[in-house]
């Protein structure tokens, strides 16, 4: 299976601040990463996909970027609403697999 | 907008059975593959199985292969998971989510709100 390994665990953040999500991966995966943000009690949200492609009505202070094994979710100007667990995801090869996840909270 | 919602969890005996249920509205759903993917404190998120848009084809992980059998009615917009020979580590979270259909895989843009299944004497 694919490991998906997150780093940091926690971020502690102010408003207003960019903050850079990592995510690397076991085995190379081309572009086939997504990431979700989660907040407590809601499912899931997709956010990006094919490592770089923002969710039509995801703003634009989300990016993604990266390739191969190494991967990275920036959030630019930290809004409120972000506060949040993101999770990446690959899908390169079954078993579907994510990340522990990294939780963005307030600094 | 699609949306997806879960029902049946509930608390169960270690060994026994349940089945989950998710109703589709709101897109195609014929042509989309589903998955369930569950979410507990100590293993965060874990995908468990995905069905094709015809349900020609499934995917199970290991933890669950030959245990939950994954299934799909394109006339009543249901994808269901049939879960027997739960164990205390089954309790978790469980959602439903639409997921693209690669060859290798996909990713998730619609999901349910979970349902939640407890394995417990």
């Amino acid at each position: 299976d694919i490991v998906m390994t997150q780093s940091p665990a926690t971020l502690s953040v102010s408003p207003g601040e960019t903050v850079t999500l990592s995510c690397r991966t076991s085995q190379s995966i081309g572009s086939d990463v997504a990431w979700y943000k989660q907040k407590p009690g809601q499912a899931p949200r997709l956010l990006i996909y094919a490592a770089s492609s923002r969710v039509m009505g995801i703003p634009a202070r989300f990016s993604g970027s990266g390739s191969a094994s190494d991967f990275t979710l920036t959030i630019t100007s930290l809004q409120s609403e972000d506060y949040a667990v993101y999770f990446c995801q690959q899908y390169n090869r079954w078993p579907l697999t994510f990340g522990g996840g990294t939780k963005v909270e307030i600094k | 907008e699609g949306q997806l919602l879960e029902s049946g969890g509930g608390l169960v005996q270690p060994g026994g059975s349940l089945r989950l249920s998710c109703a589709a509205s709101g897109f195609a759903f014929v042509n989309d593959g589903m998955s369930w993917v569950r979410q507990s404190p100590g293993r965060g998120l874990e995908w468990i199985s995905f069905i094709s848009g015809r349900g020609d084809r499934t995917h199970y992980a290991d933890s669950v292969n030959g245990r939950f059998t994954i299934s799909k009615d394109n006339f009543k917009y249901t994808v269901d998971l049939q879960m027997s020979g739960l164990r205390a580590d089954d309790t978790a979270v469980y959602y439903c989510a639409k997921t693209y259909d690669y060859v290798s895989g996909g990713y998730s843009d619609i999901w349910g709100q979970g349902t939640l299944v407890t394995v417990s004497s």
